[in-house]
């Protein structure tokens, strides 16, 4: 069975300092990777999403990026924090199209990033 | 465009008594139609899908949706609320003109009182 892993599970940086946060899948190869954005009493929003290495969507323009070093591996990065990065951080997968139909999405159990 | 809309923000019933949670989606296409749920803390837990198939579809944890297409709906429904499904609910709307995005409500908080 497939199994999605995110990590730290929590984070607490100042402003400025630089962010990496990683997702790493289990289980599937050539998954679509997802980085989606929570903050707080607001839905999520799709920050970025990769359908192979080295190939990075990105939907919102803003401070973090994205990268892919490995088929199952998906890192969301910044230089320099800004206090409204704070949120809740979901990765997720999924299989990819078949036959033209959108397949489901599969969540990680998130980041909790506090910017101060 | 595609777009869902969750008609409550805030649903509080009493512990046995019936759940719905509802869901209203506009699409140019014949859409998918997802509910996750989310416990505080957590990340998304899919409880079910539509994907033309069969109307009325039947998730996890005694939780069914039925997709109306006359009323581009697609409400949550579960006979007898128990402690454990106070979260919060998504709706969610998937185009297959829009390739790997899914559209997002905006949460429905389920209270449920003992």
């Amino acid at each position: 069975s497939q199994t999605i892993h995110q990590w730290p599970a929590t984070l607490v940086q100042p402003v400025g300092s630089p962010l990496s946060l990683e997702c790493t899948v289990e289980g599937t190869s050539n998954p679509n990777l997802y980085w989606y954005r929570q903050a707080a009493g607001r839905g999520l929003q799709l920050l970025f999403y990769s359908v192979g290495i080295g190939q990075i969507s990105s939907e919102v323009p803003q401070n973090l990026s994205a990268s892919r070093p490995q088929d199952r591996q998906f890192i969301l990065s910044s230089k320099k924090l800004l206090l409204s990065d704070s949120g809740f951080y979901l990765c997720a997968w999924s299989a990819g199209l078949a036959g033209g139909i959108q397949e489901t999405q599969y969540f990680g159990p998130g980041t909790r990033l506090l910017v101060l | 465009a595609q777009s869902v809309t969750q008609l409550d923000s805030h649903v509080s019933v009493s512990e046995g008594t019936p759940v719905l949670l509802r869901c209203n989606y506009s699409s140019s296409y014949s859409p998918s139609l997802f509910w996750y749920v989310q416990h505080p803390n957590k990340g998304l837990q899919l409880l079910l899908k539509y994907t033309s198939a069969a109307t009325l579809v039947k998730g996890i944890n005694g939780f069914e949706a039925e997709f109306k297409k006359s009323e581009t709906s697609f409400h949550l429904t579960k006979p007898s609320a128990h402690m454990s499904d106070a979260a919060e609910y998504f709706c969610v709307v998937s185009d297959p003109g829009s390739a790997r995005q899914l559209t997002f409500g905006s949460g429905t908080q389920l209270t449920v009182l003992p």
